[in-house]
């Protein structure tokens, strides 16, 4: 079966310091990836997504970046961190055009 | 770009009660997904409903598709606290990505 994981799990970083959040599926392979943000309890934005290992799009400029280093590896970035970089960051993948699995998700606080 | 609007934003309810949450769109859309999520995790698929007019039950959750594909409706039945959670609809407008909706949060109280 198909699992998906991402760490850490919660991060609390200051402004101006480096991200780094990583996620990885197990199960299946060339699997679309996904990156989005959710603000409290409300809708998901996506971020950046990828349908293949190099390939990125992205779909709301900003201070972050992603990579995909390996087929089942999606690494969202950044440089210097913003206060409003904190949120909920969920990776996801699909097989083509079905539904979305997310993963466990990343909480992330700047200060 | 395409939007989902999602209605209500928050539902606060007895157990026991019925409640119905919308999700409207002024574009079509191939298919159309609900989620529901709980504090702290990631969105779980619950249906897909695909044709127009679509009717999908699973347990006391019913899914309806409009007609003209723009939107569709969760119908839960007698909610029970478990029920409780953040109520996701996304539109796939046949491309990689999905439109997700601003969400329904639900609280059943016992």
């Amino acid at each position: 079966s198909q699992t998906i994981h991402q760490w850490p799990a919660t991060l609390v970083q200051p402004v101006g310091s480096p991200l780094s959040l990583e996620c990885t599926v197990e199960g299946t392979s060339n699997p679309n990836l996904y990156w989005y943000r959710q603000a409290a309890g409300r809708g998901l934005q996506l971020l950046f997504y990828s349908v293949g290992i190099g390939q990125i799009s992205s779909e709301v400029p900003q201070n972050l970046s992603a990579s995909r280093p390996q087929d089942r590896q999606f690494i969202l970035s950044s440089k210097k961190l913003l206060l409003s970089d904190s949120g909920f960051y969920l990776c996801a993948w699909s097989a083509g055009r079905t539904s979305l699995n997310f993963g466990p998700g990343t909480r992330l606080l700047v200060l | 770009t395409q939007l989902l609007e999602q209605s209500p934003q928050f539902l606060s309810i007895q157990e026991g009660e019925n409640l119905t949450v919308y999700c409207n769109s002024s574009s079509v859309f191939s298919s159309l997904q609900w989620y529901r999520q709980e504090p702290g995790e990631g969105p779980v698929l619950l249906v897909t409903v695909v044709t127009g007019g679509e009717v999908k039950k699973l347990k006391r959750l019913t899914f309806q598709f409009g007609d003209a594909r723009k939107d569709s409706s969760l119908h839960i039945t007698a909610a029970q606290p478990g029920d409780t959670g953040l109520y996701l609809c996304a539109g796939d407008n046949a491309g990689n990505m999905l439109t997700f909706g601003g969400g329904t949060r639900l609280m059943v109280k016992p």
